[in-house]
């Protein structure tokens, strides 16, 4: 039973314009949500976080929208950059249990210059 | 800047081989997560220690995978015997807590079970 989904395996963008990153979920006890980015051979990068009393956080370039009602997140980072180009993950944590994360499959975005 | 350091970075191995990876988190962190990572697929838990105890291995191998953390800080994941569906990248992490912390990961080791 996946409880995070990232339902598009990849995205491109071209330079300069919005990549918008999508993420649903189904356990309605997740409080806590994080975007990852990881590139080829390293370890997985934190990029930005929400928690569930709010709707939106940003951070820069970097934007995450919580949609509680829908069970659904997305992260819109404007202007995408090729550096950007990676594999994107989002992440669920429940605070009343372990806080352990559950990550959705991943998404990879190719920005091109 | 402080970082996740793991050990080796890649093991290559025959199956029905014992292997252990090493992790060092991030000073101060008392949290750490050992995850599995198959191509294609996100990081899945594996065990959490919180300072020297397990607070969550149900999704460890219990018949061929250990973990421990004997002085709550570095700590060592063991796969013995090895099997051909063991290779995959192995992820360490740390944060300062469980909840409401971003974990920071290591560079991760490259299993590869032949």
């Amino acid at each position: 039973d996946q409880q995070v989904k990232q339902n598009s395996p990849s995205l491109s963008v071209q330079e300069g314009r919005i990549s918008i990153l999508n993420c649903d979920y189904t356990n309605s006890m997740f409080d806590y949500f994080l975007w990852y980015k990881k590139y080829p051979a390293e370890g997985p990068t934190f990029l930005i976080s929400i928690s569930s009393i709010k709707d939106k956080n940003e951070d820069g370039r970097f934007t995450v929208f919580l949609n509680k009602s829908a069970k659904h997140l997305s992260l819109h980072i404007v202007p995408s950059q090729p550096g950007d180009s990676a594999v994107y993950f989002c992440a669920a944590s429940d605070s009343s249990n372990t806080g352990k994360l559950i990550f959705g499959q991943g998404t990879t975005l190719q920005v091109k210059p | 800047e402080a970082e996740v350091a793991q050990s080796p970075r890649y093991k290559i191995t025959e199956k029905s081989q014992a292997v252990a990876f090493w992790c060092d988190p991030i000073s101060g962190h008392a949290t750490l997560y050992w995850y599995r990572q198959i191509l294609g697929q996100g990081p899945e838990l594996l065990v959490q220690f919180q300072d020297e105890s397990v607070v969550d291995d149900s999704q460890l191998p219990k018949d061929r995978f250990s973990a421990e953390r004997l002085k709550g800080v570095d700590s060592t994941l063991k796969i013995q015997p090895a099997e051909l569906g063991d290779s995959a990248m192995y992820l360490c992490a740390s944060s300062l807590a469980s909840s409401y912390n971003e974990q920071f990961f290591g560079p991760g080791t490259r299993l590869t079970v032949l």
